[in-house]
């Protein structure tokens, strides 16, 4: 059981380039989320969705874009990368719409953009 | 949108010694308090969480308070041992358009002396 698997684990960008994060889960669960991970900043969310057709926007969604065709595949979108946007990211889901339960974290993802 | 405050930000104790997290949070309609606990260079994983309608939930060194009417909850762990050292995450589920998301305060880097 794979559980949260998030490719590239690193990845360089220059400023201006676009890239896409992938997320993946085979734990049949509803909600998935990203978010990034910046010293003194704790976790901050990004985007989340509640199942295949709906997301919405977390407390950083700026300059990030996002969509949930299937249950399995949760991908984050950077259209035109920024130093501010070097960091770490975590994918993360949750079985149920209502994320009542445990959340399981990929790996996590780390961007630099120079 | 739900607001999470953590503090201490470092934390530096005794082996032996008992650490005390303390996190507050703006949203009274926030129900869900999870704390995570992140190993150096690994993805966070879920050590003990409380829901509101609970005070208090203990598993062996480790317990979680929670004050609805002050809206504060705090980690605490005792007995510290040196595998405790970590980053500590407290986090609050809030409410936004019928969809829960969950939001973190920005951590506790706590280190266990030998």
């Amino acid at each position: 059981n794979a559980g949260v698997t998030q490719t590239p684990k690193f990845q360089v960008l220059k400023t201006g380039q676009s890239m896409t994060l992938q997320c993946a889960q085979d734990m049949n669960h509803e909600y998935m989320s990203w978010y990034r991970q910046d010293p003194g900043m704790g976790l901050r969310l990004i985007h989340y969705s509640v199942g295949a057709g709906i997301t919405d926007q977390g407390e950083v969604p700026n300059g990030y874009n996002v969509s949930r065709s299937t249950t399995e595949d949760f991908p984050l979108r950077l259209l035109s990368a920024a130093p501010s946007q070097t960091s770490v990211y975590f994918c993360a889901s949750s079985p149920g719409q209502s994320n009542t339960g445990e959340l399981f974290f990929g790996e996590g993802s780390r961007l630099t953009v120079l | 949108g739900e607001n999470v405050e953590q503090h201490p930000s470092t934390l530096s104790v005794q082996e032996g010694d008992s650490a005390v997290i303390k996190c507050t949070y703006s949203d009274s309609a926030s129900n869900y308090f999870p704390w995570y606990k992140q190993e150096l260079g690994k993805r966070p994983q879920l050590i003990i969480d409380i829901r509101s309608n609970v005070g208090e939930k203990k598993d062996q060194r480790i317990a979680v308070t929670l004050n609805k009417t002050a809206k504060h909850f705090s980690l605490h762990i005792t007995e510290t041992q040196p595998e405790d050292s970590a980053v500590y995450f407290c986090a609050a589920r809030a409410f936004s358009g019928g969809y829960n998301k969950l939001i973190f305060g920005a951590g506790t880097r706590l280190a266990v002396h030998p």
